[in-house]
């Protein structure tokens, strides 16, 4: 899987938009980019994921550059319960047959501000 | 559905004791895996199952540690003898083959 690298931590004033970046520039052409992020004593959690379109669930959106080098995860209206940690992963695809473990970094410590 | 159910949350045992962790993956799901996490080296796999066969335990510490997943509802996780180095958090996790990873809650060790 492709490396990727993260700002090791960011604040955010709540309600307001949370950007966390991500880059990936030894990113393959057939690997995705997902996220995770893990609050506080619980286990991580499944946020998105995208090849190179951007993406939007009702969590968060995910913009990927044109040349799939960088990833921006944004939560639109950052909360207090918002506070995590952000894991930008890159690997191939669930549906591709391959492995199917996640490989963590350190990840970004979001931390949103009253 | 209830989730990945893992039991304990927590544990403190002495060292030279044998531990084990417990886990029943969401219904259905045919993937499961078991994470350490720890301060120094974040959140690493130990192995991973599918349909109860281990694919790959190339993370497992040593021979201490040993998985067994004897049927799709009900995976262990064993450490004997356990030292104070395996202290950790230690995740269950299950997926489908075509959804996402879903995480338990994690089982708290501490080896003293």
């Amino acid at each position: 899987d492709a490396k990727t690298t993260q700002p090791p931590s960011m604040d955010c004033a709540e309600g307001r938009a949370a950007n966390l970046p991500c880059n990936h520039s030894t990113i393959s052409g057939n690997e995705y980019v997902y996220w995770y992020r893990q609050i506080h004593s619980q286990g991580p959690q499944y946020i998105i994921h995208g090849l190179k379109n951007n993406e939007t669930n009702e969590m968060a959106s995910l913009i990927i550059t044109e040349d799939r080098k960088s990833s921006t995860l944004i939560l639109p209206h950052a909360t207090l319960r918002d506070t995590a940690v952000y894991y930008c992963i890159v690997r191939l695809s669930i549906s591709s047959g391959s492995a199917r473990q996640l490989t963590f970094g350190s990840g970004t410590q979001l931390t949103v501000l009253p | 559905d209830a989730g990945v159910i893992q039991s304990p949350r927590h544990e403190v045992t002495e060292m030279g004791q044998e531990v084990t962790l417990r886990c029943k993956p969401i219904s259905g799901h045919d993937y499961l895996f078991w994470y350490r996490q720890t301060m120094m080296r974040g959140l690493e796999l130990l192995i991973y199952f599918n349909n109860n066969v281990p694919i790959d335990d190339s993370g497992m510490p040593e021979d201490r540690f040993s998985a067994k997943m004897p049927n799709a509802s009900f995976s262990t996780l064993k450490i004997q003898p356990s030292e104070p180095r395996d202290s950790a958090v230690y995740f269950c996790a299950s997926s489908g083959s075509y959804t996402e990873a879903f995480f338990g809650q994690g089982t708290r060790l501490t080896v003293v």
